[in-house]
């Protein structure tokens, strides 16, 4: 079974700038959870989707969204690009994110804001 | 709340001596809890997880953990240390929010295996 994949792997954006980075789930995994990684806050959650719906939010600025399609594939949006949002993005995805779920993580996607 | 600390943001061991990497727990639930390791420029693997059946549990890559209730800890060790190991190691907890859940990682180590 084919694992998370992220696209692209690098993206290299100036201040301003909006990007979108997209994750495809581990098949029949049908919830997919966003992460941003920096060296000086560590790995925060940024949201969950489960079935094509927003389940949980972690404390960023409405700058990021994302959204979930029918196919459990996942998009992750951010406008206005500031310094600070320079980080990995990793994506995981579990079966249903419930009691009993393991999340899988993909190689994530190392934004560069300039 | 549920919350995870490592202890040590850095180890260094020396090839085939033991690894252990810290982690404690605070959870005022029974906490499933997860050991990931990440290698550079990579997403995190799985190693192992706690989900309230053995205390002790066994990992990929020759890598173990134990529950200890009383001491609220969920420490992970090796036997003999290689020096594929170097890596970043996270301990996670998974937190229930209002039914549903998300996981909360501590702030990781980072293991240097000396040659």
């Amino acid at each position: 079974k084919a694992g998370v994949t992220q696209t692209p792997r690098y993206l290299i954006k100036t201040r301003g700038q909006q990007v979108t980075l997209s994750c495809s789930p581990i098949s029949g995994h049908r919830s997919v959870s966003w992460y941003q990684q920096t060296p000086g806050q560590g790995l925060q959650f940024l949201f969950e989707y489960f079935s094509e719906t927003q389940r949980n939010k972690g404390n960023f600025p409405g700058r990021f969204s994302g959204r979930q399609f029918s196919n459990s594939r996942s998009e992750m949006n951010v406008s206005t690009l500031e310094l600070g949002d320079s980080a990995l993005y990793l994506c995981a995805s579990s079966q249903i994110g419930g009691s009993t779920d393991t999340q899988y993580f993909g190689p994530g996607t190392r934004l560069t804001v300039l | 709340a549920q919350s995870v600390t490592q202890l040590g943001s850095h180890v260094s061991v020396s090839e085939g001596a033991l690894v252990l990497l810290r982690c404690n727990y605070s959870s005022s639930v029974p906490p499933y809890l997860f050991w990931y390791v990440q290698y550079p420029n990579q997403g995190l693997q799985l190693l192992l997880k706690y989900t309230s059946a053995a205390t002790l549990v066994k990992g990929i890559n020759g890598f173990e953990a134990e529950f200890k209730k009383s001491e609220t800890s969920f420490h992970l060790t090796k036997p003999s240390a290689h020096m594929s190991d170097a890596a970043e190691y996270f301990c996670a907890v998974r937190a229930s929010t209002s039914g549903t859940y998300k996981y909360i990682f501590g702030t990781g180590t980072r293991l240097k295996v000396l040659a």
